[in-house]
C-alpha cells in the first residue's frame, strides 16, 4: 500500500465549479499535513497546512479526519489560475528525532479548469 | 531575498558518470532537504540535513550521498548514473528541521541520463 494516495485525476471542471480532492496516508504517527501546487515544469508550493479543525484560506478548505488518516481539499468558485497539479503531503520525520522533517507526497491530482 | 536556489538547472550525464548538484537555501534557513520527482509522480525524499547532520534519508541505493556546508548551502552526489536517475532533483529549505515549518523548494535540476 502506497503511503500517500490521491484521487488518480485528471479533473476537468468549468469556471465558478467546486471541486474536491482526497488523500489517504498509511502511517498513523503522521504528524503535518499539507497541500502543496505544482504549476507544469515548476517546483511545488505550498498552498496550505492541514489541521485537525480544519482551515479555510479564501476560497480553499482543507479537512484532516486523523481517525480515517483523510486528507481533503475542497476549492469553491474554480478559476483558470488554479489549473495545477494538487500534491497531498505528509510529514513522517517528526517523531524520527530533533530537526527531522521527511516530506512524503502522492503522486498528485491534475485540475483543468475550463472556460 | 532571494528564494531557495539550485545549480545547475539543466544537465545532460551519460551512464556510469557522477554528477554533483547544488543547492543554497533562503538566508536564516538551516535546514535543506532533497527529493527526487520522475515525470508523472509526486516528489520522492532523499535527504535531509539540519546544522549540516544527515536528519533523515529515504530510500535510495549508497549511488546517492549528499552533506551540508557551514553555510547551510548543499551538495547532492550521484555515482555511476542509471537511465532510471533521469529526474528532477528538488532541494527545499526551512527555517528549523521540525515538521511544522513551511518548506521552500527551489526550481529544480532537471537530469538527463543517456
Amino acid at each position: 500500500r502506497k503511503e500517500v494516495e490521491q484521487d488518480p485525476g485528471p479533473f476537468n471542471v468549468p469556471e465558478g465549479a467546486t471541486v474536491a480532492f482526497n488523500c489517504t496516508y498509511s502511517n498513523s504517527a503522521s504528524q503535518s499535513f499539507f497541500w502543496y501546487r505544482q504549476d507544469c515544469r515548476k517546483e511545488p508550493k505550498l498552498l496550505m497546512s492541514v489541521y485537525s479543525s480544519g482551515n479555510e484560506d479564501g476560497r480553499f478548505t482543507a479537512q484532516l479526519n486523523r481517525a480515517s488518516q483523510y486528507i481533503s481539499l475542497l476549492i469553491r468558485d474554480s478559476k483558470l489560475s488554479d489549473s495545477a497539479t494538487y500534491l497531498c503531503v505528509v510529514n513522517y520525520g517528526y517523531y524520527s528525532g530533533a530537526g527531522s522533517y521527511q516530506l512524503t507526497f502522492g503522486k498528485g491530482t491534475k485540475l483543468s479548469v475550463i472556460p | 531575498d532571494a528564494g531557495v536556489t539550485q545549480s545547475p538547472t539543466h544537465l545532460i550525464k551519460t551512464r556510469g558518470q557522477h554528477v554533483t548538484l547544488r543547492c543554497s537555501p533562503i538566508s536564516g534557513h538551516k535546514s535543506v532537504s532533497w527529493y527526487q520527482q520522475v515525470l508523472g509522480q509526486g516528489p520522492q525524499f532523499i535527504f535531509q540535513y539540519y546544522e549540516k547532520e544527515e536528519r533523515g534519508r529515504g530510500n535510495f541505493p549508497d549511488r546517492f550521498s549528499a552533506r551540508q556546508f557551514p553555510n547551510y548551502s548543499s551538495e547532492l552526489n550521484v555515482n555511476a548514473l542509471l537511465l532510471g536517475d533521469s529526474a528532477l532533483y528538488l532541494c527545499a529549505s526551512s527555517w528549523g528541521g521540525q515538521g511544522d515549518t513551511e518548506a521552500f523548494f527551489g526550481q529544480g535540476t532537471r537530469l538527463t541520463v543517456v
